[in-house]
């Protein structure tokens, strides 16, 4: 089946660190991955939406400046958290479309911890 | 609008019991809906979906039905089990089907006792 790999699984870095989250569809090509971000016992919230190619559309509140997304490749994007501050810890969770298959369903990575101290 | 709510926040459920979720939505340009079990430091991984132009939808022990008219849906597990102890969460798609955004709802803990 269709996998969405993340990496890194978890992250502790100090404040002002910028941190970087990997988000590859292994076995099928993506022109559209979709970031989110959950809070402990709390729901996803949708933050971007990364094309490949293009600039990422951004969800209102977002700070675009702060979580940069680049997906340079069919199967690869990134988001980069700068200057990570205390509050931005959370889980960040990334999903794909296999741009071969529009009728299925996205497929979502297994998430990355990040704390930042 | 564009929220999809959630409830019950938390379910607790003997094991062979019938655990339900429900949803309800406002938009109705909203026209896929599917649901996802979470489990702990892990990402959602899709359990079953259905579109409006059906009313129920069944996958083994996992059946959605699904209410137009009232803009409801709700998950049955039937025959729980202590391995769907996880937590599941409703979400609808705006604007692309069952490729576009996802807005979740608030999440349901579930618990099966054995």
């Amino acid at each position: 089946g269709a996998v969405v790999s993340q990496h890194p699984s978890r992250v502790i870095c100090k404040s002002g660190t910028s941190v970087k989250i990997e988000c590859r569809s292994l076995d099928f090509q993506a022109t559209t991955m979709f970031w989110y971000r959950q809070f402990p016992k709390q729901s996803l919230m949708l933050m971007a939406t990364s094309n490949e190619g293009s600039k990422a559309t951004y969800e209102q509140g977002v700070e675009k400046d702060k979580f940069l997304i680049n997906h340079a490749s069919l199967t690869l994007s990134t988001l980069t958290v700068t200057s990570a501050h205390p509050e931005d810890s959370s889980f960040y969770i990334c999903s794909a479309r296999d741009r071969g298959r529009k009728s299925q369903p996205q497929h979502f990575g297994d998430g990355t911890r990040l704390s930042i101290l | 609008q564009q929220q999809v709510k959630q409830s019950p926040q938390s379910l607790i459920v003997q094991k062979g019991g019938i655990s339900i979720i429900n949803c309800a939505y406002e938009n109705t340009a909203f026209d896929y809906f599917p649901w996802y079990q979470q489990f702990p430091g892990k990402g959602p991984a899709l359990l079953i979906a259905i579109r409006p132009d059906v009313s129920e939808k069944k996958e083994g022990r996992f059946t959605i039905s699904f209410n137009k008219s009232a803009k409801q849906f709700s998950l049955h597990i039937m025959d729980s089990q202590p391995g769907d102890s996880a937590t599941y969460f409703c979400a609808a798609s705006i604007g692309g089907g069952n490729t576009g955004k996802l807005i979740f709802g608030q999440g349901t803990t579930l618990q099966v006792k054995p």
